[in-house]
């Protein structure tokens, strides 16, 4: 099963973009991803799956501003145009023959 | 789109069963779908406690294998998660939530606290 490491924090400013990384641990590169947000006191909501090739498939109503890009074992999550209500926690997502596996978490403030 | 309602008594005692249930608002129960459980402690992060199709085809986190026990009931369309001999690490929000076929979680319920203490 792949392990998934993210930073514990980010932080960016009002108006501005930030790029969060998910790192799939070594020999899973080929697997495909999604990230989620969590906003203070809420469930979860899916935001996007994202393939090796940098393909992404966003969920419903998830605005243009979340982008999704691959590297190697990275998973990148960018969010433009920073807006108040994107400040949550970010959580990337794994599976392998119906494990599922959850990163660490992002916790992202907007300044 | 479908609609995902968890409950259950919010308190448990500790070495007792944390029995939830997890009703889903259409019929896509049995459309090939899986049901997944998630849970999350105060201040930290997602931690998957297992999955079950609809046929009964269970899929477990080997950590907590031993005390899970899900089922499915597609005429009532819920599904339902049974932790026993449950801690106080256990304390925590319960999600359940739905994913397709190799895929993830892409709806989810609201969440419901469930506190283990004697």
């Amino acid at each position: 099963q792949p392990v998934l490491t993210q930073s514990s924090s980010a932080s960016a400013s009002l108006g501005s973009s930030v790029k969060l990384t998910c790192t799939l641990s070594s020999g899973h590169s080929t697997y495909t991803i999604a990230w989620h947000q969590q906003q203070p006191g809420k469930a979860p909501r899916y935001l996007m799956t994202l393939e090796d090739s940098g393909r992404y498939k966003k969920g419903s109503r998830i605005p243009d501003r979340f982008s999704g890009s691959s590297s190697g074992t990275d998973r990148y999550l960018t969010i433009s145009n920073l807006q108040s209500e994107d400040e949550a926690d970010y959580y990337c997502e794994a599976w392998d023959s119906n494990i599922q596996t959850f990163g660490g978490g992002t916790k992202l403030t907007v300044l | 789109q479908v609609q995902l309602q968890e409950s259950g008594p919010g308190l448990v005692k500790t070495s007792e069963t944390l029995s939830l249930t997890c009703a889903v608002s259409d019929s896509s129960i049995t459309r090939g779908y899986y049901w997944g459980w998630i849970r999350q402690p105060p201040g930290k992060g997602l931690e998957w406690i297992g999955s079950i199709y609809h046929s009964g085809s269970t899929y477990y986190n080997r950590s907590l294998k031993s005390r899970v026990i899900m089922s499915v009931d597609t005429s009532k369309k819920y599904f339902s998660l049974n932790l026993s001999s449950v801690t106080a690490a256990d304390t925590a929000v319960y999600y359940c939530a739905r994913r397709a076929l190799d895929d993830a979680f892409d709806m989810w319920g609201q969440g419901t606290m469930v506190t283990v203490s004697s």
